[in-house]
């Protein structure tokens, strides 16, 4: 089975603080993507990333930064916690096959918590 | 960039009722993803439509695509209270050769005994 694993399942950080969501799949995915999730605004992409060390600015890149060295691992860093940053966040990974996208497999999701 | 409409936003039905929900496009569709989400977990993978006119059934659930490829459906039969979560639909913005996914809003299900 196609597995993605983000480090923590839940995660309070103080305002300020330097955070950083980890992601590990294991089914060498070229795609990987970080994305949000709040009431009624549904799945926001923040970043995704098509390749070791390249990474795409999604829709609300604002206050996030993401890490790729490693095909299999994609961090997110919140460089400075703050309270609007509250939210759940998914990891997501997919294939690049013949020119388009297999299906994404998700994360179990972190839901942090800036106070 | 490409934007997704999912109606209705939340809905409640009886045991063994029908649905539909539905997802609308603002440009063509050339992957359109349905994906259901227990509360507080990650996104379960449903089904895949890439095709006009595609239709594909899972048990209970079937997807169709709209011959124009802006519009989706997702339907459910005879509803259990397995089915209830957040649906969303999803679609392959294709930029650049790279992936740039994108999602609806999500429609809230419940499913009342």
């Amino acid at each position: 089975d196609v597995k993605v694993t983000q480090s923590s399942r839940y995660l309070v950080k103080r305002t300020g603080e330097k955070v950083f969501l980890e992601c590990v799949q294991d089914m060498d995915h070229e795609n990987m993507f970080w994305y949000r999730q709040d009431p009624g605004l549904g799945l926001r992409l923040i970043y995704f990333s098509y390749d070791v060390k390249m990474k795409e600015k999604g829709d609300i890149p604002e206050g996030y930064s993401v890490s790729r060295e490693k095909k299999e691992r994609f961090s997110l860093i919140l460089e400075s916690a703050s309270t609007n940053q509250t939210s759940m966040y998914l990891c997501a990974s997919s294939l690049w096959d013949r020119g388009r996208s297999t299906e994404a497999f998700f994360g179990q999701g972190t839901r942090l918590t800036v106070v | 960039s490409q934007e997704l409409e999912q109606s209705p936003q939340s809905l409640i039905v009886q045991e063994g009722k029908n649905l539909t929900i539905n997802c609308t496009s603002s440009k063509t569709l050339y992957g359109l993803y349905w994906y259901k989400q227990k509360y507080g977990e990650g996104l379960i993978f449903l089904m895949m439509l890439q095709k006009g006119g595609e239709e594909k059934s899972h048990e209970k659930i079937t997807a169709k695509l709209d011959e124009k490829k802006q519009q989706s459906s997702l339907h459910i039969t005879a509803s259990q209270p397995s089915h209830a979560g957040i649906y969303l639909c999803g679609a392959d913005g294709a930029l650049q050769g790279a992936q740039k996914l994108v999602f609806g809003q999500g429609t809230r299900l419940t499913i009342n005994p």
